[in-house]
Parts: C-alpha cells; structure tokens; sequence
C-alpha cells in the first residue's frame, strides 16, 4: 500500500539556517503531495501543494519539489525564522487510495533563536 | 472561510463509559474524517465517510464507531472508552486529490 517516510522526527536548527526536512513516497499511482503544518494548539493546515511530478510548491519562503524519479517531496527553506517552529506533516494523496490521505509519522522543527 | 468545528477541546472521561466526539464542517465538503494523533505516531485515520450514512473504516477502527446522519456532521464513538484511547483526536473534511481541513482537535483523557 501506498507510504510516507519522514526520516527526521526533529530538527533544531538556528535562526537563520537553511533547512531540508526530508520526505519520501512509495505509491503505484500518480499521486498529489501535501506539507501540513501544526502550531501548538491547533490542527494541521495545509502549508503548500504540489500536484503532479515537477511542480513545485511555495509558502511563507518554503518549497518542495514533487521529483518522481526519486520519489521524494523534501521541504526546504533558506533561512528559518523562531516563528516556523511547528510540526511538518508529509502526505500523498491519490485515485488508488480512494478518499484517504496518507500522512507521514511528523517532523518537529524547533529553531533557536 | 472554511471551518472544521469541533465540539470539544479538552473531555475527561471514565473507563467505560460511552464517549461521543462532534464535528461540523461548513464547506459542504461530502468527505469527512476521524484522526487520533499520538507522540511519534502521526495522524492515523480511525474512520471516514464519503457520503451521509456511508462510513469506512480506516487503519485503526477497533473500539470505535461512527455516525453520519447529515452530510455536515460526524461523530465519532467510543463504545466503552479504555485507557489506551487517551488522545488527541482531529476531525477533518475535504480530501481526494483536494487538501483536507483540520479542526483544532479534542483532547480526550480517559482515567
């Protein structure tokens, strides 16, 4: 079935450090990727989208590549700020999997200020 | 703007007792979703409905049951709620290729 690997269940990076947070898919179909992000408090809100292979999603500085050819959706930042500090949840969601979004275990980004 | 509401933030309950988490969602939006968040774990989907009285279960649906009367509300059942059902319980609506919205959550503590 289909699969989401974050690899990182934490990273504390510095104000002002670049930041990668990996993410990668296992899927037989042609899915679309989703960053989620939670604040304390909250619920998970959408942080940005990528629906098909070589598009590429953007919020508040953020991206991600949806790359098919390694099956990863890596979330990337060049300069982190104390109020990004938050939970990242990696998810696909796709026509096999009917209505379900499938969601990564989580990656707490803690930066220090 | 979209709104996933949920009826409660924080619930204690008893071990035993019949526990029901509401949700409402006001985007007409015909999915709709149980998650239980645990430390480490993710978000793991307990149930979820893709029309009214239409339910499915989802990866972890033991000691659960749901109910979707009208297409805007639903809820969520803990037949006889046990310790291990301590958690943090997120509803959502939306979903398919689409994103899904997120209510703030229930924190359920069962003692």
């Amino acid at each position: 079935g289909d699969s989401v690997v974050q690899t990182e269940g934490q990273v504390l990076p510095s104000e002002g450090d670049s930041l990668i947070v990996n993410c990668s898919y296992e899927t037989t179909q042609y899915p679309s990727l989703f960053w989620y992000v939670q604040y304390p408090g909250e619920g998970p809100q959408l942080h940005l989208k990528a629906m098909k292979a070589n598009d590429k999603g953007r919020n508040k500085g953020f991206e991600a590549m949806y790359r098919k050819e390694t099956t990863s959706f890596h979330l990337e930042k060049d300069s982190v700020q104390e109020s990004d500090s938050a939970v990242y949840f990696c998810a696909l969601s796709d026509q096999d999997g009917g209505f379900k979004t499938i969601f990564g275990a989580g990656t707490r980004l803690f930066v220090k200020a | 703007d979209v709104k996933v509401t949920q009826s409660s933030r924080y619930l204690v309950k008893r071990t035993g007792e019949k526990v029901f988490l509401e949700c409402v969602q006001d985007m007409d939006h015909e999915n709709m979703f149980w998650y239980r968040q645990d430390p480490g774990l993710g978000l793991r989907l307990i149930y979820f409905s893709y029309d009214v009285k239409m339910k499915e279960k989802g990866d972890i649906p033991e000691g659960y049951s749901v109910s979707r009367e009208k297409k805007e509300r639903f809820s969520l059942i803990l037949e006889s709620a046990s310790t291990n059902q301590t958690s943090m319980y997120l509803c959502a609506s939306g979903g398919g290729n689409q994103p899904q919205h997120f209510g703030d959550g229930t924190r359920l503590s069962i003692l």
